[in-house]
């Protein structure tokens, strides 16, 4: 079974750059959730894919978007790349029904400059 | 809306020591709730997850308990070993399945040899 993969592992960008993050669900699964965790914080939930579509929401601007694929798979995109966009952005996938148990990845450590 | 919060921040505690890790959440109507593991910079590793209607869980050398009406629930870590050093984040689930996890910000354990 593979569990929850995110590429890259590591991203230094400049202010107002634009971002790709990448995740794969652990097989199985059919829902991928994002969060952002800044250094000392608990992770913060962005939002939610389920069959596609956007399922839920955090208290973050549209410039954070996303896209969930046939496959389960998932992209974090984030436009207009702030100072404060630095952080670490975790991945997650469960499967619905059951416990909800949900899984990470590793993370992308993403450094705006 | 609901707010999770972990005491200690920190914990320092020398190898075998039994320790115990607190979570209290404001709001009591929660779906589950899951114990993780953060090393530096990582991601999180699922520890334990409690449903609503448990009481505990146990596995291992560790046992999580929930107190859904007072709010509140412990980790208990028995005969501690320095590989057990991490931080340890409580995150609830609300009410329905579907829904994001809400995290506090850590106890950071270290354990000394």
């Amino acid at each position: 079974e593979t569990g929850v993969t995110q590429s890259p592992t590591h991203l230094i960008k400049t202010r107002g750059q634009q971002v790709t993050l990448r995740c794969s669900s652990q097989s199985g699964h059919n829902t991928v959730s994002w969060y952002q965790q800044a250094l000392g914080q608990g992770p913060q939930f962005i939002f939610q894919y389920y069959r596609e579509e956007e399922n839920g929401r955090g208290n973050f601007p549209p410039r954070f978007s996303g896209l969930q694929f046939p496959n389960y798979s998932s992209e974090l995109n984030v436009n207009a790349l702030e100072l404060d966009d630095s952080a670490l952005y975790l991945c997650a996938s469960s499967s619905t029904g059951g416990a909800y148990e949900q899984y990470f990845g590793p993370g992308t450590r993403l450094t705006v400059t | 809306k609901q707010e999770v919060t972990q005491i200690p921040a920190a914990l320092s505690v020398p190898e075998g020591e039994n320790l115990v890790l607190n979570c209290s959440f404001t709001d009591s109507a929660i779906y589950n709730l899951q114990w993780f593991r953060q090393d530096p910079g990582k991601g999180l590793t699922s520890l334990l997850l409690i449903q609503s209607s448990q009481r505990e869980q146990t596995s291992g050398r560790l046992n999580a308990s929930l107190d859904k009406s007072s709010g509140r629930s412990t980790l208990y870590i028995a005969a501690s070993q320095p590989g057990d050093s991490a931080t340890y984040l409580c995150a609830v689930r609300p009410g329905q399945a579907g829904t994001a996890l809400i995290f506090g910000k850590g106890t950071t354990l270290s354990v000394s040899s």
